[in-house]
């Protein structure tokens, strides 16, 4: 089974440019979310969608647009990438109330 | 806004020993995960805690949730190196299914 893919695994930006974070399940959770992982701040959220065609902000939202077209798919943008951004980037899916998450293998971004 | 703390943040500690990891979450909540990170890898889930008093096992680790106290307890039974990696715990709000996690424990079992 193939769970959460996030693509790409590795990425160097230069400041301004604009990217996507793709991720996809295939385990047709409704609750899909993204987070960004620093050194000593653990996992903080930033988008979270619970069905298609609904998202909401998390923690950290700033520079960061998301959509759900689809159960599928919950791609991240990054509007203008800048320093702040550099981070592991995970997303994650779940079924509901009370249901761990999985999570995807994680997106390294260098912002430069 | 939900927070979550954990202590500690980094423990060494020898094979054989016993330990605990706390994590403390600032608003009612009856839904409490832990989960494992590897360096470099994506996170495990250990342990779904969905109830007062719950208690959950495998194998040297257990963990228990006090809602009453907005606690949970991750003990370390007779550490072994396998052991050795990032612990997290999260939370999910009263209502909705987002989580909040904690700083994480950056564990170490030396032999």
């Amino acid at each position: 089974n193939a769970g959460v893919t996030q693509t790409p695994k590795f990425q160097v930006l230069k400041t301004g440019q604009s990217m996507t974070l793709q991720c996809a399940q295939d385990m047709n959770h409704e609750y899909m979310s993204w987070y960004r992982q620093d050194p000593g701040m653990g996992l903080r959220l930033i988008h979270y969608s619970v069905g298609a065609g609904i998202t909401d902000q998390g923690e950290v939202p700033n520079g960061y647009n998301v959509s759900r077209s689809t159960t599928e798919d919950f791609p991240l943008r990054l509007l203008s990438a800048a320093p702040s951004q550099t981070s592991v980037y995970f997303c994650a899916s779940s079924t509901g109330t009370g249901s761990r998450a999985f999570f995807g293998q994680g997106t390294r971004l260098t912002v430069v | 806004e939900l927070k979550v703390e954990q202590n500690p943040l980094f423990l060494s500690m020898q094979e054989g020993k016993n330990y605990t990891i706390y994590c403390n979450y600032s608003t009612t909540s009856d839904r409490l995960y832990w989960y494992r990170q590897d360096p470099g890898k994506s996170l495990e889930s250990l342990f779904v805690l969905l109830s007062n008093g719950a208690v959950k096992q495998e194998g040297r680790l257990m963990a228990s949730l006090d809602t009453k106290a907005r606690l949970s307890t991750l003990h370390i039974t007779a550490a072994v190196h396998d052991l050795s990696a990032t612990y997290f715990c999260a939370v999910n709000p009263l209502t909705g299914n987002q989580f909040y996690f904690g700083t994480g424990t950056s564990l170490t079992v030396i032999p």
